[in-house]
């Protein structure tokens, strides 16, 4: 049964700190992995999907790596804003038939102050 | 281009009672998605629909929770009787096929079980 992790838990910064989220999975036989954005009572915003065969991926502030052997991911965000305060989800999608099926992670409550 | 519907966006019920929840997916996306996330934790997939198939659903409660995708569009949750502990916020999301995997999700419905 896959098993994903993230840490820390919460994490607070002054603005314009670059900082890294960590995501651990037990099960390295993964289609992709995918991070969200949670916002507070609302859903989740894709950030970045990296596929299995994939090492990293790019968007803005935001860089996210896979390393699949280890079973562990990370995001990293460059120049925290305040307006990045939100929680941070990572999933992964198994191998085989069952694509759709993403396994979750407890999420990383990050807290930018000004 | 418009995003996942979800209604009602607030529900509190007693336990024993019954509710239901409406999903409308993104137009063209075949497959859909209902989750649960307990406060503090990750999202759980409930049920995977592809059109009007259920592609999986082991671990959806089936002695008390029930779902449908009638016309391979809308669909509805239903809980019946609720319990305490099915207190959360109950997600749909939805992608264009099972092998495209970035799933888009709703803003969700915020169950309180009294």
């Amino acid at each position: 049964k896959q098993e994903v992790t993230q840490i820390p838990a919460a994490l607070s910064v002054p603005e314009g700190e670059n900082l890294v989220l960590n995501c651990s999975f037990t099960d390295s036989a993964i289609y992709n992995l995918q991070w969200f954005r949670q916002d507070p009572g609302k859903g989740l915003t894709s950030l970045l999907l990296i596929q299995s065969s994939q090492r990293e991926q790019t968007s803005g502030r935001l860089n996210a790596s896979l390393d699949k052997s280890s079973g562990r991911s990370t995001l990293y965000i460059a120049a925290s804003q305040p307006g990045d305060s939100a929680t941070y989800l990572c999933a992964v999608a198994p191998g085989g038939t069952s694509y759709g099926k993403l396994t979750f992670g407890q999420g990383t409550i990050l807290t930018v102050h000004p | 281009e418009a995003g996942v519907a979800q209604s009602p966006r607030y529900k509190i019920i007693e336990k024993r009672q019954s509710v239901a929840f409406w999903c409308n997916p993104i137009s063209g996306h075949a497959t859909l998605y209902w989750y649960q996330q307990i406060l503090g934790q990750g999202p759980k997939l409930l049920i995977q629909f592809q059109n009007n198939g259920v592609v999986d659903d082991s671990q959806l409660p089936k002695d008390r929770f029930s779902a449908e995708r009638l016309k391979g569009v809308d669909s509805t949750l239903k809980i019946q009787p609720a319990k305490l502990e099915d207190s959360a916020v109950y997600l749909c999301a939805s992608s264009l096929g099972s092998v495209l995997l970035e799933q888009y999700f709703g803003p969700g419905t915020r169950l309180t079980v009294t």
